[in-house]
């Protein structure tokens, strides 16, 4: 099966410009969750999407936002970039919610602001 | 309040020897679950072990197992028959509550020596 999927892998912006970074779940997997990730730190919890609505959300500014599809998948939008948004973007994808379950991660997009 | 510390930045060890990665949590839930992830320099966060809150016995995953004392909130990981392949940054986390979001610690970065 395939596993958590992103795309675009790499992606290189201005200060000011908008971003929209796609997932896709393993199949089967109702809750998709996204992470911020800044180079020498751990990732940040952005936000939790369960059959389409948002269940959590991360001390992020409102430039973040986020969606998720009939089949599942997301986006994560960013507007007015900073320099400071510059980090590796994780998606991570379980069954259900709640305590347990466990979360799989995709390899993540790489977006530099310059 | 940092939820989540790992004090070790970096870790050596021999090839085949064990080792512990320390991690202490702080949590007044009474049913949180806590996580452990390798994250090797490709940027991929990979799922190693999970600990319920309820659990009486430790987890075990293969060469991985978890040290789980709730009376002094730590979760720490041992692996046994360290491999070269090991090498890596590793990273603590939790979810408690509804299970919306999930904490990492600042993660500890291990080296395997030859």
């Amino acid at each position: 099966d395939a596993g958590v999927t992103q795309s675009p892998t790499h992606l290189i912006k201005t200060r000011g410009q908008q971003v929209t970074l796609r997932c896709s779940p393993i199949s089967g997997h109702k809750s998709v969750s996204w992470y911020q990730q800044v180079l020498g730190q751990g990732p940040q919890f952005i936000f939790q999407y369960y059959e389409k609505e948002e269940r959590g959300r991360g001390n992020f500014p409102d430039r973040f936002s986020a969606r998720q599809f009939p089949n599942y998948s997301s986006e994560l939008n960013v507007n007015a970039l900073l320099l400071g948004d510059s980090a590796l973007y994780l998606c991570a994808s379980r069954e259900q919610r709640g305590v347990s379950y466990e979360q799989y991660f995709g390899p993540g997009t790489r977006l530099t602001v310059t | 309040a940092q939820k989540i510390t790992q004090t070790q930045p970096g870790m050596f060890v021999q090839e085949k020897e064990a080792v512990t990665l320390d991690c202490t949590y702080d949590t007044s839930d009474q049913s949180y679950g806590l996580f452990w992830y390798k994250q090797p320099s490709s940027g991929e966060m990979i799922f190693l072990i999970y600990q319920g809150s309820y659990d009486e016995q430790n987890a075990t995953e293969g060469r991985y197992s978890l040290n789980f004392q709730k009376a002094r909130k730590s979760a720490n990981l041992v692996i046994s028959a360290s491999q070269l392949g090991d090498s890596a940054m590793y990273f603590c986390a939790m979810r408690e509550g509804l299970g919306n979001d999930m904490r990492f610690g600042a993660g500890t970065r291990l080296t395997v020596k030859p």
